[in-house]
C-alpha cells in the first residue's frame, strides 16, 4: 500500500518492559514524526526527522522515550521502563519536505501497559 | 514555541446547522495553518490548509476555514453539517522558519445528530 504503516497496530505490555514501535513512511518523504494520543488529548508531539537534519527531540518527554531513523525510511520509537501513564496510542506520520507539505497519518499503535 | 488553542472541546449540532470551530494559534512569525479530520475508527486526514494566498480556503466536503492574521485565528466552517460530518477536529500550525513540526491543538468533538 502506499500509507504510512505502523505496527503492531495493538500492543500490551507489562509494566516495567521495554516496547518498540515500527513506522514506515510513505516513499520519497523525507519528513517523519512521532505523535502520542491519549484518551481526551489533542496529539502531543514526540520527535520529528526532516531528511539528514538533526532530529526535534523537544517532545519526548523523558530519557526513557528514544526513536531513531534508519536509512531516512523506517522508524523505530522505543520505550524503556514502560509506566502505565504511557499507555497512548502513538501515532506516526510522513510528509514531503517543505513546512506547507501535508502530513500523511498511519492508523496508530495503542500500547496498553499494564 | 508554537502553541494552539481549540476552545470547543465538544460540539452537538442537528443536521443542516450551520457550523463554526475555533482556532487560535500563538506564533509570532509566518505559519502555515491546517485542519485535520478523524473519523470514528480511521486515521487522520487533511480537510484543509493554508499556506499562502487567500485568506479563505476551501478543502473537502464543503469545508472552509478563514486565516485572520490579526486575530491569530484559523475559525473553521460548515454552513450545512450532515451526520456523516460526526468526527473529531484538530487544528495545527507549524512555521515557515524554525520548528518545523506540527504542533496540533487538543481537539473538537463535533457529534451531528440525525
Amino acid at each position: 500500500g502506499a500509507g504510512v504503516s505502523q505496527s503492531p497496530s495493538n500492543k500490551v505490555t507489562e509494566k516495567g518492559k521495554d516496547v518498540e514501535l515500527r513506522c514506515d513512511p510513505i516513499s520519497g518523504h523525507t519528513a517523519l514524526y512521532w505523535y502520542r494520543q491519549s484518551l481526551g488529548q489533542g496529539l502531543e508531539f514526540l520527535i520529528y526527522f526532516q531528511g539528514n537534519s538533526a532530529p526535534d527531540k523537544s517532545g519526548l518527554p523523558s530519557d526513557r522515550f528514544s526513536a531513531e531513523r534508519t536509512g531516512g525510511s523506517v522508524s523505530t520509537l522505543t520505550i524503556q521502563r514502560t509506566q502505565q501513564e504511557d499507555s497512548a496510542v502513538y501515532l506516526c506520520a510522513s510528509s514531503l519536505a517543505g513546512p506547507g507539505a501535508e502530513a500523511f497519518f498511519g492508523q496508530g499503535t495503542r500500547l496498553t501497559v499494564v | 514555541a508554537q502553541s494552539v488553542s481549540q476552545h470547543n472541546h465538544h460540539v452537538i449540532l442537528s443536521e443542516a446547522a450551520s457550523l463554526e470551530l475555533g482556532c487560535n494559534y500563538s506564533y509570532g512569525g509566518t505559519v502555515n495553518l491546517f485542519w485535520y479530520v478523524q473519523y470514528p475508527g480511521q486515521h487522520l486526514q487533511l480537510l484543509l490548509k493554508y499556506f499562502s494566498g487567500d485568506p479563505l480556503v476551501k478543502g473537502i466536503k464543503g469545508f472552509e476555514a478563514e486565516f485572520i492574521k490579526s486575530k491569530f485565528s484559523f475559525n473553521l466552517r460548515k454552513p450545512s453539517v450532515q451526520w456523516s460530518d460526526t468526527a473529531e477536529y484538530f487544528c495545527a500550525v507549524n512555521a515557515n522558519t524554525g520548528r518545523r513540526a506540527l504542533t496540533f491543538g487538543s481537539g473538537t468533538r463535533l457529534q451531528v445528530q440525525p
